[in-house]
């Protein structure tokens, strides 16, 4: 089944790109889809199918997949983009939805 | 706009049972997969179960396969949970969240705001 890897941890400066991964063999023959949690909250899809933004999430984010890794970019990082991200996808093996294990992203 | 609302958790003792409950609004509920999640304190999201839009398959993690049992009945626009044999394991907030997809295999477009099960003695 699969296992999903991100960093713990991703900082970035006020204005700049973070970019958070997630990787796992093949990942690229997934669609992937990505999350974004601020504390307290329940969670919010800000990406879904490697690269389609839901409506009413900003253009700053983007996503690509390729190979054994999937990638979610934040351009012009603000301080309201500080929080935990998850990547998922489905797993037909084991039917069943796999997370990440989330990355904090903190905006300094 | 859609809305889910879960309710159902506490304080319970371990082996014991409770059962939690997903109002959903907004959408045509048996129109589309709805899955359970769970996130224990400090922790990251972990998926527990799924049941399709009519209820004919369900799917459950590992960690609760046998003891969780997931339901939905669509005249009342509600997803449920039973969790039984409950552990201090199982202390996490449970999240209801609508899939795209008929069959629950997609992604989760909307999420509860959820409800804090909490396993103790």
């Amino acid at each position: 089944s699969y296992e999903l890897t991100q960093p713990l941890s991703v900082s970035v400066a006020l204005g700049q790109t973070a970019t958070i991964t997630c990787g796992e063999n093949n990942i690229g023959n997934k669609n992937v889809h990505w999350y974004q949690q601020k504390p307290g909250q329940a969670p919010v899809l800000v990406m879904y199918r490697d690269r389609n933004r839901p409506s009413g999430i900003s253009e700053r984010f983007s996503g690509s997949n390729s190979g054994n890794t999937a990638t979610l970019t934040i351009r012009r990082a603000q301080a309201g983009d500080e929080a935990a991200y998850y990547c998922q996808v489905w797993d037909s093996s084991i039917a069943g939805a796999v997370f990440g294990g989330g990355t904090k992203l903190t905006v300094l | 706009q859609v809305q889910l609302v879960e309710s159902g958790g506490g304080v319970v003792q371990p082996g014991r049972s409770l059962r939690l409950s997903c109002a959903a609004s907004g959408f045509t509920f048996s129109s589309y997969g709805m899955h359970w999640v769970r996130q224990a304190p400090g922790k990251g999201l972990e998926w527990v179960a799924v049941i399709s839009y009519d209820g004919s398959n369900k799917y459950y993690a590992e960690s609760v396969k046998g003891r969780f049992t997931i339901s939905r009945d669509n005249s009342k626009n509600t997803l449920y949970l039973q969790v039984s044999s409950l552990r201090a394991e199982d202390t996490a907030v449970y999240f209801c969240a609508k899939d795209v997809a008929l069959a629950g295999n997609g992604n989760f477009d909307y999420w509860g705001q959820g409800t804090l099960v909490t396993v103790s003695s």
